[in-house]
């Protein structure tokens, strides 16, 4: 089945620096790579996915990137803000004949942006 | 995106015990998810379930522990029979919306304490 790991575990950054949260995937045949922030909480928000079609999706202040040769993908988060700080998952599965499949998530990046 | 109701949102259980969680998406869906977060910890799928048929249970998860009902494609309830502090987690449902189901959501999550 499929393994993800992601990395650092934590990550603390200045306000307005970036932060790039890491991925990498075991399984070629995924196709279908999102990333959640979970807020103390409450539950895992959608904020940016990324297909295997594509190499890189951005939004505002947010992008992935994907490397499929090497099975990884990125988060990268620029000029972060105090409420950006949040636990990251990054997920990955197989998306075919127009069903859902189960998501395989990492361990989670807490990210802290220092005021 | 997809409007996602579990409900309790938040419980004190009692050992040995028993509670049902339930999820309402606001769109049909062929297939929901039900996964577990125990705390400070990554997200663990469960069992899939589809509408008509047996829940499908991950390693590790079984029927009698976790039993899974999905009367129509809208509805889903997850039992935790029996419980005991180690079940103490988050419970988190979680859909594929849009086109071709591949984009995926999760609840806000139940938050269930066994004491």
């Amino acid at each position: 089945g499929e393994n993800v790991e992601q990395h650092p575990s934590t990550l603390s950054v200045q306000e307005g620096d970036s932060a790039v949260i890491k991925c990498t995937y075991s399984d070629s045949a995924s196709n279908y790579f999102p990333w959640y922030k979970q807020e103390l909480g409450k539950g895992p928000q959608l904020i940016i996915d990324i297909r295997s079609n594509v190499g890189e999706k951005k939004d505002q202040r947010i992008a992935v990137t994907l490397n499929k040769t090497a099975k990884h993908f990125s988060l990268h988060i620029t000029e972060t803000q105090p409420e950006d700080s949040a636990v990251y998952f990054c997920a990955a599965t197989q998306i075919s004949s127009g069903s859902a499949r189960q998501l395989t998530f990492g361990s989670g990046t807490q990210l802290t942006v220092l005021p | 995106s997809a409007v996602i109701s579990q409900k309790p949102s938040r419980d004190i259980c009692q050992r040995g015990t028993s509670l049902t969680i339930q999820c309402q998406v606001d769109s049909q869906v062929t297939m929901m998810f039900w996964y577990r977060q125990q705390p400070g910890q990554s997200l663990t799928l469960i069992a899939t379930a589809n509408q008509g048929s047996e829940a499908t249970y991950e390693s590790g998860f079984v029927i009698d522990k976790f039993p899974i009902s999905r009367p129509n494609l809208t509805f889903s309830t997850l039992t935790v029979s029996n419980m005991s502090p180690e079940d103490s987690s988050i419970y988190l449902c979680s859909v594929g919306i849009g086109q071709s189901g591949n984009t995926i959501y999760f609840g806000e999550g139940s938050w269930l304490t066994v004491v």
